[in-house]
């Protein structure tokens, strides 16, 4: 069993709609929580961190942990084209320890 | 300031040839750290250095690989001799020291795209 479930996709929306993403984990040594954004032929790029549960807003986005039910979200408002792109889950333990890695879901925002 | 850079960006070998692998992080990052993607799967940890030291590297497959940071600056890694399941996308990433109450971001290179026939 992988420690980190996220749907690979392909997620295909509309200009403007709200897009939920989410991953599941097994792990509940986990304390830090990461959506990185992969543009193609791109490294991920950190978009969002949360520790341990709770919600954090930036901007069009937020993030969701919820620790009990092994669980964390991304949703991204008034989704733009410009948002097409591969989204990663990702977790760590601490500070500094290696990154643990979702699948990535494919987004695609359409005009 | 300039980010994470890898090279090559791609390289194709055949099967039993060796490739090195270059990465050369955000200066003043004291953690070095390498990842690779396979052909779909998740992308997964390799091992990380703390300055020129290997803090953990129990991600690295088998002996084939080997990976040193000389003084503690950029980084290569080397697979000698390359099988085809060595084949994906290998990204480096780099970190500052890390410092009690602060997030300690990984910001990611562009990533090595190795092929191997």
């Amino acid at each position: 069993q992988k420690e980190v479930e996220q749907d690979p996709g392909p997620l295909s929306v509309p200009e403007g709609a709200i897009v939920s993403l989410n991953c599941t984990y097994s792990n509940s040594a986990f304390q830090y929580f990461m959506w990185y954004r992969q543009y193609s032929r791109k490294g991920p790029e950190l978009l969002m961190y949360t520790y341990s549960s709770g919600n954090k807003e930036d901007g069009r986005f937020t993030a969701q942990v919820d620790k009990s039910s092994k669980y964390i979200s991304l949703f991204i408002r008034d989704s733009q084209p410009s948002d097409s792109a591969t989204y990663l889950c990702a977790m760590t333990r601490g500070r500094g320890n290696k990154l643990v890695f979702g699948a990535g879901t494919i987004l695609r925002v359409k005009s | 300031e300039a980010g994470v850079t890898q090279f090559p960006s791609h390289s194709v070998i055949e099967k039993g040839q060796t490739v090195t692998l270059r990465c050369d992080p955000i200066s003043g990052h004291d953690n070095l750290y390498w990842y690779r993607r396979v052909m779909g799967k998740e992308i997964k940890f390799l091992l990380h250095f703390v300055k020129e030291s290997k803090q953990d590297e129990s991600g690295m497959p088998n002996n084939r690989f080997l990976a040193e940071r000389t003084g503690g600056t950029y980084s290569t890694l080397k697979v000698q001799p390359a099988e085809l399941e060595d084949s994906g996308v290998y990204f480096c990433a780099s970190s500052q020291e890390i410092v009690p109450g602060l997030h300690n971001e990984q910001f990611f290179g562009p990533g090595t795209r190795l092929t191997v026939l």
